[in-house]
């Protein structure tokens, strides 16, 4: 089965800039499209970046995404990090139809 | 403005069967792919399956496939999905969620931009 892997946490001081990986196992990560979801305890995910790169309307633009083929990832890159941005984030993408969300990654603001 | 709105929190016995319904206002019904996503406590997201009520054929994740079942009612505007044989391992947090383009998912542009408030189900004896 295809998978994407993320790393379990990541931290940073506020003001500070982090980026946030997702690995695809097989299959090239240009295949589909990626997604970015920020996900809080007892609440619904948010969408923070759609289709590799974009932002909905009322995302911060501290909040950026691109793909590298020759890594066969995907990022996520929050800069001027907030103690707002404290939260899980996890990509997402499918294969064969088949939606698949990486394993979430925990931002903690120090 | 699309509104998911789930059944309410369930709690089952172990080898039973739950069924969580999803109702979506505003917008058109039949053209949006819905999927079922959960969450167990402490793991990540999971996506479960997906239907495009007007296509009615449902696409379930492999790891599902044998005991889940994903249905639309138009005349409702309701998706439902139905869980059977649970375990413990089942307990979890479960959401519904509206793909942005019409008449597909994963092959064309968009996201899970909709999603409902999450129903939980527990499961204990």
């Amino acid at each position: 089965n295809v998978m994407l892997t993320q790393p379990h946490s990541v931290s940073g001081s506020p003001g500070m800039t982090i980026t946030i990986s997702c690995t695809r196992s097989s299959g090239s990560i240009a295949s589909n499209y990626v997604q970015w979801y920020q996900k809080r305890p007892g609440s619904s995910p948010i969408t923070v970046i759609y289709e590799d790169d974009q932002r909905p309307s009322g995302v911060p633009d501290r909040f950026s995404g691109s793909v590298d083929i020759s890594s066969n990832s995907a990022s996520l890159t929050i800069s001027g990090l907030e103690t707002e941005d404290e939260a899980e984030y996890y990509c997402q993408s499918f294969d064969r139809s088949h939606g698949m969300f990486g394993g979430g990654t925990r931002v903690t603001v120090l | 403005q699309v509104q998911l709105l789930q059944s309410g929190a369930e709690v089952k016995k172990p080898g039973s069967s739950v069924k969580v319904s999803c109702k979506a206002s505003g917008g058109t019904f039949s053209n949006y792919s819905i999927s079922w996503v959960r969450q167990v406590p402490g793991q990540g997201l999971e996506w479960m399956g997906e239907i495009i009520p007007l296509y009615v054929t449902p696409n379930y994740a492999q790891r599902f496939q044998d005991r889940v079942a994903i249905t639309a009612d138009e005349s409702t505007s309701t998706v439902h999905m139905e869980l059977s044989s649970l375990t413990s391992e089942d307990t979890a947090l479960y959401f519904c969620a509206r793909w942005g383009s019409p008449y597909c998912s994963g092959d064309c542009p968009g996201y899970f931009q909709h999603w409902g408030q999450g129903t939980l189900v527990t499961v204990t004896s």
